[in-house]
């Protein structure tokens, strides 16, 4: 079965730094670009940023809300995916899932991506003092 | 950035009704645009991709279209495991972003 599992969730103040975790079973995570994507109270999906696999150099991108903030790393080895957040600010409190990027065989061209398939049940992150 | 603009915010419709959501991007996106729907406390559903591919496993009642900058959804009989709110996602260009979703509610 294919499955995502996030945690390292938890409450933390303004300020301060927490990491998530996505650890994946089912397929072959090395094979996969990866995202996180958020929910926060009352708003709605944002995406917060990407992790290409090592064809890619392990290159990543990020929303402009996180970017020098948070990072995304990812160790094909334990089949997981991370997500290490620092400064944490108010706005950050959230909903974080991860998500599987699926691509048609053999191509990593726009033309080929197929939307992000699979996601995790999501592990929630919530900034105040 | 890219902004997504989805209209209604909110959709009130009974089973059997059919249901159109639209999406504008604020430059074009060619058909670089994917639908989810999330229902409370669950994660978010992948329905369409590429403005009009559907997902496998997502029933045919579901149907995208469009392109360049302005899209639907639609939902040719409401079913009650519907009742959700739904994303458009544009894929174009980094950042990726969301619409701020249209809730659509039992009528």
């Amino acid at each position: 079965e294919v499955q995502l599992v996030e945690s390292g969730g938890g409450l933390v103040q303004p300020g301060g730094s927490l990491r998530l975790s996505c650890e994946v079973s089912g397929f072959t995570f090395s094979d996969h670009f990866m995202d996180w994507v958020r929910l926060a109270p009352g708003k709605g999906l944002e995406w917060v940023g990407r992790s290409r696999h090592k064809l890619k150099s392990y290159t990543t991108e990020y929303a402009a809300s996180v970017k020098g903030r948070f990072f995304i790393s990812r160790d094909d080895s334990e089949n997981s995916l991370y997500l290490y957040m620092n400064s944490l600010k108010t706005e950050d409190t959230a909903v974080y899932y991860c998500a599987r990027d699926n691509y048609a065989s053999g191509g990593y061209d726009i033309n080929d991506y197929r939307g992000m398939d699979v996601w995790g049940q999501g592990t929630t992150v919530t900034v105040s003092s | 950035d890219i902004q997504m603009t989805q209209s209604p915010s909110t959709l009130s419709a009974s089973v059997g009704d059919r249901v159109t959501i639209t999406c504008r991007a604020s430059h074009s996106i060619s058909s670089w645009l994917a639908w989810y729907h999330q229902k409370p406390g669950k994660a978010p559903k992948l329905l369409i991709y590429k403005a009009s591919s559907l997902e496998s496993g997502v029933p045919s009642r579901f149907s995208g279209s469009g392109s360049g900058t302005e899209f639907t959804l639609t939902i040719s009989s409401l079913q009650p495991d519907d009742f959700a709110t739904y994303y458009c996602q544009q894929y174009d260009s980094y950042p990726w972003t969301f619409g701020q979703g249209t809730k659509v509610e039992i009528k």
